[in-house]
Order: C-alpha cells, then sequence, then structure tokens
C-alpha cells in the first residue's frame, strides 16, 4: 500500500471515446505527477501540478488533459486517443515538487486503444 | 544538470549481496540522491535517499563517496523477488524541470536461483 490509489487498473477503449484517469493520494502531499510507460520504454513525464496548479507540461498532446481539483486528486481526461497511446499510465505523489523528494507511486492504469 | 548513468543490466543469485553503481558527475551542492525500485506493470517504489557518506534503512544501502560523483546501491542477500529494474536519481528537493525528473532506462537486476 504506497498511499497512491489509481483507478481503474485497466482500460480498454475505442479512438473515438472520451473517458478519465483518477488518482488519489492520502499522504497529504502538495505534488502529484502523471507518468507514461510505454512497453519496455523509460517513464516519461507527462504532468506536474503543484498545489494544485500544473507547473509543468512536457509536451504532452492535447488530447491528453489533465485537472487537479484538490491537493487530493488528479485526473487526466482521455479523447480521441490513438493506438501508440496504449501504455500503463502512472501517477505519483511527493510532499513537495522537487527531484530530490521521494515520490509515491500508484499501481497505474493499464490503458488499451482499439 | 545532474545526468546519471547506470549499468543496463545485472544478474545475480540467490544470498548474494548486489552493488549497482550510479555515476552522476555533474551533480549540484543541493542535489539528494534517490533510488527507486520498479516490479513488471506497477509503479516503482522509494528504496532509499542520502546526501553523502552512507544510509541504511531496513531494505539497502547507500553509499556516496566524498566527491559525491558517484554513488552504490547495496542490496544484501538477494532472493528472486528482487529482480526488478532499480532507478537512480539526482535532484534538489526544492526544484525540479521535466527533464531532470528523469527515470531513464534503470537497471534492470535479474537473480537466478
Amino acid at each position: 500500500e504506497t498511499g497512491v490509489t489509481q483507478t481503474p487498473r485497466h482500460l480498454v477503449m475505442g479512438m473515438t471515446n472520451k473517458k478519465s484517469l483518477k488518482c488519489e493520494q492520502h499522504l497529504g502531499h502538495n505534488a502529484m505527477y502523471w507518468y507514461k510507460q510505454s512497453a519496455k520504454k523509460p517513464l516519461e513525464l507527462m504532468f506536474v501540478y503543484s498545489l494544485e496548479e500544473r507547473v509543468e507540461n512536457n509536451s504532452v498532446p492535447s488530447r491528453f488533459s489533465p485537472e487537479c481539483p484538490n491537493s487530493s486528486h488528479l485526473f487526466l481526461h482521455l479523447h480521441t486517443l490513438q493506438p501508440e497511446d496504449s501504455a500503463l499510465y502512472l501517477c505519483a505523489s511527493s510532499q513537495d515538487r522537487g527531484v530530490g523528494q521521494p515520490q509515491h507511486f500508484g499501481d497505474g492504469t493499464r490503458l488499451s486503444i482499439l | 544538470l545532474a545526468k546519471t548513468t547506470q549499468p543496463i543490466s545485472m544478474d545475480s543469485y540467490e544470498g548474494q549481496e548486489v552493488n549497482i553503481t550510479c555515476s552522476h558527475n555533474n551533480i549540484a551542492t543541493n542535489d539528494y540522491i534517490t533510488w527507486y525500485q520498479q516490479f513488471p506493470s506497477q509503479g516503482p517504489r522509494f528504496i532509499i535517499q542520502g546526501y553523502k557518506t552512507k544510509v541504511t534503512n531496513e531494505v539497502a544501502s547507500l553509499f556516496i563517496p566524498a566527491d559525491r560523483k558517484s554513488s552504490t546501491l547495496s542490496l544484501p542477500r538477494v532472493s528472486l523477488s528482487d529482480t526488478a529494474v532499480y532507478y537512480c536519481l539526482v535532484g534538489a528537493r526544492t526544484s525540479g524541470s521535466a527533464r531532470q525528473l528523469t527515470f531513464g532506462s534503470g537497471t534492470q537486476l535479474t537473480v537466478l536461483p
């Protein structure tokens, strides 16, 4: 139990669907992150939120839309995805924003685009 | 930016001590060294963090020489369940751009029976 919960664990969707991934952290952390991990590839940072404000968008296509309504919740809204978007999507949190801040990860959502 | 270099893979046998070294030649004064472990289809797990000398917890030890240009993660008496990818990250606790939050390819440790 890492204190970071992601739902759903698995998601299959068509390219025209709209879905959302949810992340919730129970650690009282101020920073939250979305990562993408494709098969056999390193983690790619997508977005960083600090105190509910987006502070990093790592050149992510607009078909991915993050939302952070409060410091405990983070969403990733998906629409018009492509087959190459199939991957493991990981959420993480840390006390504050910083590479040296230990991050706590959820177990991810396995996304498959048909 | 403190770029890190790790071996791509390592093999070991059950019961042995494993040492994984990470090079970070241009580490900055405010940078900490953090190690994570990742099993397939799971998120990375924080293992240990250090700034200098030696840090030990119930899982691993981290050795950092005086010049801090490298660090060594030591796993005592590994078991099959320690087979995973291990990542080394270097950065300050107070800031970090997207380029610094780079896990890289890590080191694939395979523990053999």
